[in-house]
């Protein structure tokens, strides 16, 4: 089983439309989450960062953890046809003490005009 | 402009031909890692290194070596590529100690060996 597991999709979706991505995990000392965005032949890019749990807000995009049932989720509103890239979650235990993110496999978003 | 820089960004090789893609990061970050990425697999950590002369092995370190002798440079080297090792590969930095933990990647290296 993967320490970190997400939907590869891909997932289409009209714009303007509620994009809903998730991500679960099993390693219950994960405190600190990541969304990147990767967009076509370029490298990932951070999106978000949440720690521990609860929700976060920028713009369009709302992040959630919720630790008990050790599953994370990235909402898009308004999607738009830039969103259209691939998204991958990843965490980490302590980014002070540690050296490695956990990533999932990336959900991989079109949004049509 | 910050930046990870990875060349080359695409190449097509044979099997057992030596090869070297280079990384070098210009924000003095401590920490630099390779990965490479795979459909359905995602990113999967290969090297990474926590500072200069200092490295160590990831998820799959097979068939792959590094070294990191000066603090902007950490090239990733294929001795005897075979074509299990046709895949996407980054690098990434972050500066040790940053609270986020974020990773800066490269732009990505496409390795195909026939």
């Amino acid at each position: 089983q993967k320490e970190v597991e997400q939907d590869p999709g891909p997932l289409s979706v009209p714009e303007g439309a509620i994009v809903s991505l998730n991500c679960t995990y099993s390693n219950s000392a994960f405190q600190y989450f990541m969304w990147y965005r990767q967009y076509s032949r370029k490298g990932p890019e951070l999106l978000m960062y949440t720690y521990s749990s609860g929700n976060k807000e920028d713009g369009r995009f709302t992040a959630q953890v919720d630790k008990s049932s050790k599953y994370i989720s990235l909402f898009i509103r308004d999607s738009q046809p830039s969103d259209s890239a691939t998204y991958l979650c990843a965490m980490i235990r302590s980014p002070v003490n540690d050296y490695k993110l956990s990533f999932g496999a990336g959900t991989t978003v079109t949004v049509r005009a | 402009e910050a930046q990870v820089t990875q060349n080359p960004r695409y190449l097509i090789t044979v099997t057992g031909k030596k090869l070297t893609v280079t990384c070098s990061q210009n924000m003095n970050h401590e920490y630099m890692s390779w990965y490479r990425q795979d459909p359905g697999l995602g990113l999967r950590q290969i090297y990474y290194s926590m500072n200069v002369e200092v490295t160590d092995k990831g998820d799959v370190p097979e068939g792959y070596k590094v070294s990191r002798k000066e603090k902007r440079n950490f090239p990733l080297i294929l001795e005897s590529p075979s074509p299990n090792q046709t895949s996407l590969y980054f690098c990434a930095s972050r500066k040790q100690g940053e609270v986020t933990g974020e990773l800066f990647f490269g732009e990505g290296s496409r390795l195909t060996v026939l």
